[in-house]
């Protein structure tokens, strides 16, 4: 496609329930990240894809968080038994060279 | 590990320039980058700078970047209203592809 695809880009849910996110990059794009922005924050590194080699998952926030990804096609980031403080814009991005961000999920937990 | 500094806010007057700055601390660092981020809306890449260059202009957008001081600044000349938004920068660490980001500055225009 044109650019990186996420979805859903909002997505409601309760607290306690798992939730998966998608990420379509940018075909032939090696690299794909996840990167969470909570309100008025910053972007926060979560984890980091880089063609077959072992993903960098140094920024996961808790085991509750795990991502795939095969390949170098979709990425999907998992959350299991969301709290409230998982609120926030989960962004993707894809690089092979350059990175572009898709438009994020906003996930609210209630 | 690696770690990018920007000041959290900028204000100026529509029509003067607006200089953004921002520190890094990883030399090895292959692309830096300007991302806009608008209210509501995802991440838009501006412009970016290889490395191995001092100075990229993209129309009214000109980034500075001084490998030696590891700073990189973004100047926006004839700033407009249109142009409020955060300004992230961000570095590739260790020429890996792996970005970290700056908090993001955020920029304000006054009529």
């Amino acid at each position: 496609g044109a650019g990186v695809s996420q979805s859903p880009s909002n997505k409601v849910t309760e607290k306690g329930k798992d939730v998966e996110l998608r990420c379509d990059p940018i075909s032939g794009h090696t690299a794909l990240y996840w990167y969470r922005q909570r309100l008025g924050q910053g972007l926060e590194f979560l984890i980091y894809f880089q063609g077959n080699s072992a993903p960098d998952k140094s920024g996961l926030p808790s085991d509750r968080f795990s991502a795939e990804r095969t390949g170098e096609s979709v990425s999907t980031l998992t959350i299991q038994r969301t709290q409230q403080e998982d609120s926030a814009v989960y962004l993707c991005a894809s690089s092979s060279g350059r990175a572009f961000f898709g438009q994020g999920t906003r996930l609210t937990v209630v | 590990g690696e770690d990018v500094e920007q000041s959290l806010f900028l204000s100026v007057r529509e029509g003067d320039s607006s200089v953004i700055n921002c520190t890094y601390t990883d030399s090895s660092s292959t692309y830096l980058y300007w991302y806009k981020q608008e209210p509501g809306a995802g991440l838009q890449l501006l412009t970016y700078i290889f490395s191995n260059m001092d100075m990229k202009q993209d129309q009214r957008l000109t980034v500075l970047l001084n490998k030696k001081d590891k700073h990189l600044s973004l100047r926006i000349a004839d700033t407009q209203t249109g142009d409020s938004a955060i300004y992230f920068c961000a570095v590739d660490m260790d020429s890996s592809y792996k970005l970290i980001f700056g908090s993001g500055t955020r920029l304000l225009v006054r009529p």
